[in-house]
């Protein structure tokens, strides 16, 4: 079965620091998806990003970047200068084809004033 | 920007109950999912829907649930008789598939007691 890692179960930083949540997926094919969705106590799931499998740039996005590498099928997620309101559990999460979005466990992100 | 929309926010019901959790999807989108997440927990899928006809359901999603699209618009998931360990959140999601986004909806928090 494909599946997603999320090796990082709870990271606590202190604000401004920079942090680095890792994910590692499985997949056999060629095209998939992969999302990042952060989920903050009031429990919605915020979309961050989706990234096409063919397209292997870095992106970054105000204090947000990703790190695709597809040769080691990892797509980590670096906020930098970190705030308070970055706490919240962050979810890597690939999409196959057009099958459904499987979710890591997610990284509980604890931002300490 | 288009939303999947989740009737009621917040849904208590007595263990054996019948319970119907109501989604609107975005309304060019043909695929459909719902999801759960237990308390603490990742967020587990349960059903897809394409075709007006399950397409993969989980081993989560036993004959107690079912899914249906009555009317074209809305999107429901009905579990017949509730049990304690239903609580959880219940996510609502749809895609257009390929490049058009997958989105979810907000959430039914579903306490059985």
């Amino acid at each position: 079965a494909q599946k997603v890692t999320q090796a990082q179960t709870e990271i606590s930083v202190v604000e401004k620091e920079d942090v680095t949540l890792d994910c590692v997926y499985e997949t056999r094919d060629t095209t998939y998806y992969l999302f990042w969705y952060k989920q903050p106590p009031s429990g919605e799931l915020v979309f961050l990003i989706r990234r096409n499998s063919f397209d292997e740039q870095n992106e970054i996005s105000g204090r947000y970047s990703w790190n695709f590498q597809k040769s080691t099928s990892s797509f980590n997620f670096t906020i930098t200068a970190s705030q308070v309101v970055d706490s919240a559990v962050y979810f890597c999460a690939p999409q196959y084809r057009d099958d459904k979005i499987i979710f890591g466990k997610g990284t509980r992100l604890h931002i300490l004033p | 920007e288009p939303e999947v929309t989740q009737t009621p926010s917040h849904q208590v019901t007595q263990m054996g109950q019948e319970v119907i959790l109501r989604c609107v999807p975005i309304s060019n989108h043909l695929y459909f999912y719902w999801y759960r997440q237990i308390l603490g927990q990742k967020v587990e899928f349960l059903v897809s829907f394409y075709n007006n006809e399950i397409s993969e359901k989980s081993e989560i999603f036993d004959d107690q649930f079912s899914v249906e699209r009555p009317d074209g618009s809305n999107f429901t998931l009905k579990i017949r008789s509730t049990k304690l360990e239903d609580s959880a959140m219940y996510f609502c999601a749809s895609s257009g598939g390929g490049d058009y986004g997958y989105t979810f909806g907000s959430g039914t928090r579903l306490t059985v007691v």
